[in-house]
């Protein structure tokens, strides 16, 4: 079955101690890409990587680090994490380039929802 | 950068209306994803055009790229269709930046 999946679901830590969210998919797509969702904001993308040891920033990207050492594996790192990256955080794939016009999909995972104290 | 405006913000439909949900965009681009979730739920991909329309069952959704405009439609409305639809817009050039708009929350009522 196609899909992309994070680690852990959920998580409460506490300031300063670092983690790390895991995505994975199983589709050899060469886009990945991490997003937050906070009520209001809506979503907003934090990093995105168009292939492996190819990656960019997206519009909120400050405190957030990622690495694409293999293609099915695209992990969010927070060093330091902070109380305001309390969010909700998908990551997704997708094929690139698209095969032709009007595809390329995107498939997101279940969502990591992470509290910092 | 992108502003992305969806309209309207809350949507409240009767069982078998006709839906449409509307996006703007301010800056030319190169696709538009049209997105579901439902409440608690995650992250479903609907649609993505870079022209024309597009149909999927009950779903159709279209793209105006001179008029920077793009709408969703949902014929047949149906209580499973209550969710947040999202509208992201990838800004031309070779990069491959998402700019969401904040959602539009739909609830079709038996």
């Amino acid at each position: 079955e196609a899909q992309v999946t994070q680690n852990p679901r959920y998580l409460i830590t506490v300031t300063g101690k670092k983690l790390t969210v895991t995505c994975s998919q199983n589709m050899n797509h060469e886009y990945m890409s991490w997003y937050r969702q906070d009520p209001g904001l809506g979503l907003r993308q934090i990093y995105y990587s168009m292939n492996v040891e190819v990656t960019d920033k997206g519009d909120v990207p400050e405190g957030y680090k990622v690495s694409r050492k293999e293609k099915r594996n695209f992990p969010l790192i927070l060093e330091s994490p902070s109380p305001n990256q309390t969010s909700l955080y998908f990551c997704a794939s997708r094929i690139f380039p698209p095969l032709r016009a009007n595809t390329g999909e995107l498939f997101f995972g279940e969502g990591s929802r992470l509290t910092v104290l | 950068k992108n502003e992305v405006e969806q309209s309207p913000q809350n949507l409240t439909a009767q069982e078998g209306e006709f839906i449409t949900i509307n996006c703007s965009y301010s800056v030319g681009i190169s696709a538009l994803h049209w997105l579901q979730q439902h409440p608690g739920g995650g992250i479903v991909s609907l649609f993505m055009l870079s022209s024309g329309k597009k149909k999927h069952g009950r779903l159709i959704a279209t793209i105006n790229i001179q008029e920077k405009h793009s709408s969703l439609h949902i014929t047949a409305s149906h209580p499973r269709d209550s969710a947040v639809y999202i509208c992201a817009v990838r800004s031309g050039g070779s990069n491959y930046k998402l700019t969401f708009g904040k959602g539009t929350l739909l609830t079709v009522n038996p």
